[in-house]
């Protein structure tokens, strides 16, 4: 069974830093593709970075530069290390999984919160 | 960076009739569109996928249509677990792009 938890979400202060985590199960992270998408508390979805299995890796206009996402085949993990946060970087972030490493979000994680806030 | 419109906003239907989304894009994304369903405090579920695909698990009841830069999203004979929050979104370039959202209500 596939299965996305996320976590290492929290509060953080401007300008400060945190990596989100995602654990995978039921099927190998490095042969997929995988993504992170975001959505702010009572708005809709926003894509903000997506790594393909051959290690691509693309970002939304708005966290390039300061985001990062990664993953750790040997512990079938995925990572977002978000730097230089801002208020609107605040969302409950979800990763997820393509669809036969496609950008069709197959599999989705439950979510972990983000507050970005002094 | 291709825009998503979705309309209605807010479409509120009973159960037993028919819902009909509409997702209009700024630019061809020829059939790279896909559909989520998002319940509150949910995940968002894959619904449709390449305009016209259901998902593993998706009822018959709902089906995609369109091409190009107008698609469709039909739900007919509604079942309460139906109602949530439908989402567009294409694959065609970068930015990945999602559209605003249609709120399917009783």
């Amino acid at each position: 069974e596939v299965q996305l938890v996320e976590s290492g979400g929290g509060l953080v202060q401007p300008g400060g830093s945190l990596r989100l985590s995602c654990a995978a199960s039921g099927f190998t992270v490095s042969s997929n593709c995988m993504s992170w998408v975001r959505q702010a508390p009572g708005k809709g979805l926003e894509w903000v970075s997506l790594i393909y299995s051959g290690s691509n890796t693309y970002y939304a206009d708005s966290v390039r530069g300061r985001f990062t996402i990664s993953r750790d085949n040997s512990k079938n993990m995925l990572y977002l290390q978000m730097n230089s946060l801002r208020a609107e970087d605040t969302a409950v972030y979800y990763c997820a999984r393509g669809r036969r490493d496609t950008s069709v979000f197959e599999y989705w994680g439950q979510g972990t919160l983000v507050t970005v806030s002094s | 960076e291709i825009v998503l419109t979705q309309s209605p906003a807010t479409l509120s239907l009973s159960p037993g009739e028919t819902a009909t989304l509409s997702c209009r894009a700024s630019q061809s994304v020829s059939s790279q569109l896909a559909w989520y369903q998002q319940k509150p405090g949910q995940a968002p579920r894959l619904v449709i996928y390449d305009a016209s695909n259901r998902a593993t698990g998706i009822p018959a009841r709902f089906s995609g249509s369109g091409s190009g830069t107008d698609f469709t999203l039909t739900i007919s004979s509604l079942e309460p677990e139906d109602f949530a929050v439908y989402y567009c979104q294409h694959r065609t370039n970068w930015p990945l792009t999602f559209g605003g959202g249609t709120k399917v209500e009783i």
